[in-house]
């Protein structure tokens, strides 16, 4: 089974524009979440999907939003990019087996991530 | 509210030698637990997850794991350290209605020496 994809690895802006992150979870996963990692402030939950709904959201500012479609593909979205919003952004996705939301137990699966930097 | 805490920023051992890494959690209800490994430019990988079931957690790449409730800790240990074990490891926290959402510790940078 492919892992999670997440595309583009790299990415460079410039202050005030936005961008757009793209997910692929393994197969058969419909649980989606996003992860910032800064050396600063460490791993930090975004939010998560499940079933084109958003289910949890961390405590980031409303710049910060994402969405899933039917086939469980996510996208997140940066707006105003700010100089902070340098980070490695992560994405996780998770199942359970009855397909129902996943229980806290359900392990997370990550990609690679997307390396934004932001000058 | 759920935090980590992952004692040591960086851990440095000779290889063969004994691997700990400490790990710290507070939870207001019983909690699940997962060590996860972050090798450079690549995302998280599961090494083992405690979730009620045996205390004594085995996971992959010969790391274990005990979980102590007394303590509130969850310690991962390697009895002999390999060089490809030089990574980051990361120490997580979840509930039943976390869902996807867990909370990381401030992550250890293991080196290991020849």
């Amino acid at each position: 089974k492919a892992g999670v994809t997440q595309t583009p690895r790299y990415l460079i802006k410039t202050r005030g524009q936005q961008v757009t992150l793209s997910c692929s979870p393994i197969s058969g996963h419909r649980s989606v979440s996003w992860y910032q990692q800064t050396p600063g402030q460490g791993l930090q939950f975004l939010f998560e999907y499940f079933s084109e709904t958003q289910r949890n959201k961390g405590n980031f500012p409303g710049r910060f939003s994402g969405r899933q479609f039917s086939n469980s593909r996510s996208e997140m979205n940066v707006s105003t990019l700010e100089l902070g919003d340098s980070a490695l952004y992560l994405c996780a996705s998770s199942f359970k087996g009855d397909g129902t939301f996943v229980h806290g137990s359900s392990p997370l699966h990550f990609g690679n991530g997307t390396r934004l930097t932001v000058t | 509210a759920q935090s980590v805490t992952q004692l040591g920023s960086h851990v440095s051992v000779s290889e063969g030698a004994l691997v700990l890494l400490r790990c710290n959690y507070s939870s207001s209800v019983p909690p699940y637990l997962f060590w996860y490994v972050q090798y450079p430019n690549q995302g998280l990988q599961l090494l083992l997850k405690y979730t009620s079931a045996a205390t004594l957690v085995k996971g992959i790449n010969g790391f274990e794991a005990e979980f102590k409730k007394s303590e509130t800790s969850f310690h991962l240990t390697k009895p002999s350290a390999h060089m490809s074990d030089a990574a980051e490891y990361f120490c997580a926290v979840s509930d039943p209605t976390s869902g996807s959402r867990l909370t990381f510790g401030e992550g250890t940078q293991l080196t290991v020496n020849p």
